[in-house]
């Protein structure tokens, strides 16, 4: 079965960091792209980062560049979103998709919350 | 940044009708549009990509169409399950924006 699992999610003082992980299984992990997307609560979904299969292209959306840093590493088939100098405004569920450069994303995980307050 | 405005915000219908929803793309993005369904308390579902292709499992009362700058998603005899936010996004270039969502619901 196809599946991603994200975790690392928590509360945390603004200014602060948290590292995400999304542990894939059931497909061979370095076939696909891997995305960040996340939802404040009652919003609607923003794409936050995605990158390629080898990490050597990666997009942030502008709400988070300089801030957040997406990576992968294969051999653990295991993406991360770092997310530092964390603002009240990165309050959301954080969810973890995979996908292809033509058919864009088709599987996600069930969400990891973060919320930033003090 | 490719944006993409989306209509209408919130759309009534009834069970039984056939409903359309728009996207438009703020340059032209060949068919690189993908259209996801989310319930409340539920993570997004996949259901159409490169414009109208159908994801697996996707019943063929969704259908996708358009290409450059103009997409619809048009849901046919709407069932109670059908009513749900639905989201277009652009993935023809970084960053991949989504439309701000159209929640549907019955009238």
């Amino acid at each position: 079965e196809v599946q991603l699992v994200e975790s690392g999610g928590g509360k945390v003082w603004p200014g602060g960091s948290l590292r995400l992980s999304c542990a894939a299984s059931g497909f061979i992990f370095d076939d696909f792209a891997m995305n960040w997307v996340r939802q404040a609560p009652g919003k609607g979904l923003e794409w936050v980062s995605g990158c390629n299969w080898n990490n050597s292209s990666r997009g942030y959306a502008d709400s988070v560049r300089g801030r957040f840093s997406i990576f992968r590493d294969n051999s653990k088939n295991t993406a991360y979103l770092q997310l530092n100098s964390l603002r009240a405004g990165d309050t959301a569920v954080y969810y973890c998709t995979r996908g292809t450069r033509t058919d864009g994303m088709d599987v996600w995980g069930q969400g990891t919350t973060v919320t930033v307050s003090s | 940044d490719i944006q993409m405005t989306q209509s209408p915000p919130s759309l009534s219908a009834s069970v039984g009708d056939r409903v359309t929803i728009t996207c438009r793309a703020s340059r032209d993005i060949s068919n690189f549009v993908a259209w996801f369904q989310q319930k409340p308390g539920q993570a997004p579902k996949s259901l159409i990509y490169s414009a109208s292709s159908l994801h697996s499992g996707v019943p063929s009362k969704f259908s996708g169409s358009g290409s450059g700058t103009y997409f619809t998603l048009t849901i046919s005899n709407l069932q109670p399950e059908d009513f749900a936010t639905y989201y277009c996004q652009q993935y023809k270039a970084y960053p991949h924006n989504f439309g701000q969502g159209t929640k549907l619901v019955i009238k």
